[in-house]
């Protein structure tokens, strides 16, 4: 099986912009969570989306948001981007595996703002 | 509020000696932990589990000794190698809302020295 995908890998925006990010998650599994990290910070849940539907969301403000199609891909957008955004967002499928659901993650889109 | 903390940001171990990385929780309806591991560039990728009924489970150089009266997990790297030099996240699970949520740890950086 193919594992998650994500594109772009590397982005450089600059202050005020927006920006979409695209996560494939593995076949078959239809949750999907966006993480941001940064050093130091460690994993910071975004949000998970689940059959189209957003089931969690963290504590992050109203220009980050996400969808989620019926292929289970999901899109990730921030917008009026500002130099705190720059970070390593990762997004994770999972399946549940009885007692929790296992993720597992992309390499992560590498997020400059200037 | 962490439910979740790795109070050490990094850990310096020699080759060949022991890796102990600990982890606290402060929610006692988590049931499940796990132990995630994190190359520079990669996302995380899972490593070993533990079931709340359980106070140990081991897995080749790794073990996982959970103690709950004092809601504290650690994780043993015994012969450690320059490999296992990477960032180690605890994560715990809980069921709420019909759904297993999984909150991270801020992660632990482990540098293997030759």
């Amino acid at each position: 099986k193919a594992g998650v995908t994500q594109t772009p890998r590397y982005l450089i925006k600059t202050r005020g912009q927006q920006v979409t990010l695209s996560c494939s998650p593995i076949s078959g599994h239809r949750s999907v969570s966006w993480y941001q990290q940064t050093p130091g910070q460690g994993l910071q849940f975004l949000f998970e989306y689940f059959s189209e539907t957003q089931r969690n969301k963290g504590n992050f403000p109203g220009r980050f948001s996400g969808r989620q199609f019926s292929n289970s891909r999901s899109e990730m957008n921030v917008s009026t981007l500002e130099l705190g955004d720059s970070a390593l967002y990762l997004c994770a499928s999972s399946t549940p595996r009885g007692e929790y659901n296992e993720q597992f993650f992309g390499p992560g889109t590498r997020l400059t703002v200037l | 509020d962490q439910q979740v903390k790795q109070n050490s940001p990094s850990l310096s171990v020699q080759e060949g000696r022991i890796s102990i990385l600990n982890c606290d929780y402060t929610n006692s309806m988590f049931d499940y932990f796990l132990w995630y591991k994190k190359y520079p560039a990669e996302g995380p990728t899972f490593l070993i589990s533990i079931s709340s009924i359980k106070d140990k489970n081991e897995d080749g150089r790794f073990t996982v000794f959970l103690n709950k009266s004092a809601k504290h997990l650690s994780l043993h790297i015994v012969p450690s190698q320059p490999g296992d030099s990477a960032v180690y996240f605890c994560a715990a699970s809980a069921y709420v809302d019909s759904n297993y949520q999984l909150i991270w740890g801020a992660g632990t950086k482990l540098i293997i020295k030759p």
